[in-house]
């Protein structure tokens, strides 16, 4: 069974341009969840789609950061502009159900710098 | 809200010993999900161990093992007949049984590194 995927995994970027990031979750696996881990912290939710709802954005800093699933499946996060403190790794993971006891299955994650 | 502390900040064992990594959280609910994740370096994170707060039975998972002491807020994780391949950042994390969107609540981490 393949994995959470992710792309790009690094990316090195000047503050004030813009990035995306793009996640494939595993085949049937209705909730998506973004994550960002930021050296030394550990991960934070950014966002949660069940099929292509948002169940929870509420730490997500809706004035640069955005992020879509049109069709239930692919995810896109994006950044712009980014800032210096928006270097971290960011961490897409799935689950088949969105419920407490659920596994949450993570991909690699897309390292990004600021600088 | 919720919170997760993890107070070691990196854990030493020699292969074959045991390592016992804390955590303790804080909430004002009493159904809710308790987890242990693994972050090998550059590798993705995975699910150690998971533990039902209504169980009052400490989860186990082959040489790993869960003290859950649910009244103290404590979940501390054991790791027997270390392997090195047991050296990684390992996460403790919460999650709600109740709350909406039962978002995953981690704490900062631990480093095992484990010497041959």
């Amino acid at each position: 069974e393949a994995g959470v995927a992710q792309s790009p995994r690094y990316k090195i970027i000047e503050k004030r341009q813009s990035v995306a990031f793009w996640c494939n979750p595993i085949s049937g696996h209705a909730t998506l969840y973004w994550y960002q881990q930021i050296l030394g912290q550990g991960p934070k939710l950014l966002i949660q789609f069940q099929n292509n709802g948002v169940v929870d954005d509420s730490q997500l800093p809706k004035d640069r950061f955005s992020a879509e699933r049109l069709k239930g499946v692919d995810s896109t996060l994006k950044i712009q502009p980014a800032k210096l403190e928006d270097s971290a790794v960011y961490l897409c993971a799935s689950s088949l159900i969105g419920g407490a006891g659920g596994e949450l299955f993570f991909g690699e994650g897309s390292r990004l710098t600021v600088l | 809200a919720q919170t997760v502390t993890q107070s070691q900040p990196e854990m030493s064992v020699q292969e074959a010993e045991t390592v016992t990594l804390s955590c303790t959280y804080d909430t004002s609910e009493s159904d809710y999900y308790l987890f242990w994740y693994k972050q090998p370096p550059s590798r993705q994170m995975i699910l150690v161990i998971r533990q039902e707060a209504y169980k009052q039975q400490n989860a186990t998972e082959n040489r790993f093992s869960v003290n859950f002491q649910k009244a103290a807020k404590s979940f501390s994780l054991k790791i027997s007949d270390s392997q090195l391949g047991d050296a990684a950042m390992y996460f403790c994390a919460y999650r709600s049984a109740v709350e909406y969107g039962n978002k995953l609540v981690f704490g900062a981490g631990t480093i095992l590194r484990v010497k041959s």
